[in-house]
């Protein structure tokens, strides 16, 4: 049963960048699945920021492409989110999630109990 | 960019309801579509992938149909636990959501 624990700062000045980790327990982080982050401003939806594939691939949200960089550390069975020149707009609970690529390929079906961020002076 | 719309914004419901809700796509997504239940202060919950696979735990009362654009949640008897917010998702784009509450 793979479990995901969210960590990092929950306040974060503004144009500093914003750091989280999350730690998989249950599975190898290397294996056949698909990491990613959602996150969700105080009141509002759900916005995904970006996955990384156990290949190595990682994909984006376009609106935030030029700040965001996932990684994977094998070492430690965790995986990151760096979100850089963070404003106010960047307050939201930030969500690890996981998919099992060949049962759910498209779909996040483990979450991380999420991690309130919030940026300001 | 493909563009997700869910309709109502908001349900009334009463308990033994059927309650659906809608998804659409902006352009068609074969069934590569994703609802998901979210409670106040709770990380949302997988209910059904390719837009009619029910995740293993989740009760027979939820189901889904559709593909290509436009696609459908139902929940059968909308028990006590059912009221919440659902979202649809297609790869990186979530819909705005659909909560559902006491009528």
């Amino acid at each position: 049963q793979v479990q995901l624990q969210e960590s990092g700062p929950g306040l974060v000045k503004p144009s500093e960048t914003l750091s989280l980790t999350c730690a998989v327990s249950g599975y190898s982080i290397s294996s056949g699945y698909y990491w990613g982050w959602i996150r969700q401003p105080p009141g509002k939806g759900l916005e995904w920021i970006g996955s990384i594939y156990h290949s190595g691939s990682t994909y984006y949200n376009p609106s935030l492409k030029s700040r965001v960089t996932i990684s994977v550390d094998t070492s430690k069975n965790q995986f990151s989110l760096k979100l850089s020149s963070v404003t106010a707009a960047d307050t939201a609970v930030y969500y690890c999630a996981s998919g099992e690529l060949e049962r759910v390929p498209d779909a996040f079906d483990i979450w991380g109990q999420g991690t309130m961020v919030t940026v300001s002076s | 960019d493909i563009q997700m719309t869910q309709s109502p914004s908001t349900l009334s419901a009463s308990v033994g309801d059927r309650v659906t809700i809608t998804c659409r796509a902006s352009q068609s997504i074969s069934s590569w579509l994703a609802w998901y239940q979210q409670k106040p202060g709770k990380a949302p919950k997988l209910l059904i992938y390719k837009a009619s696979s029910l995740e293993s735990g989740v009760p027979s009362r939820f189901s889904g149909s559709g593909s290509g654009t436009e696609f459908t949640l139902t929940i059968s008897s909308l028990q006590p636990d059912d009221f919440a917010t659902y979202y649809c998702q297609h790869q990186g784009t979530f819909g705005p959501g659909t909560k559902v509450d006491i009528k």
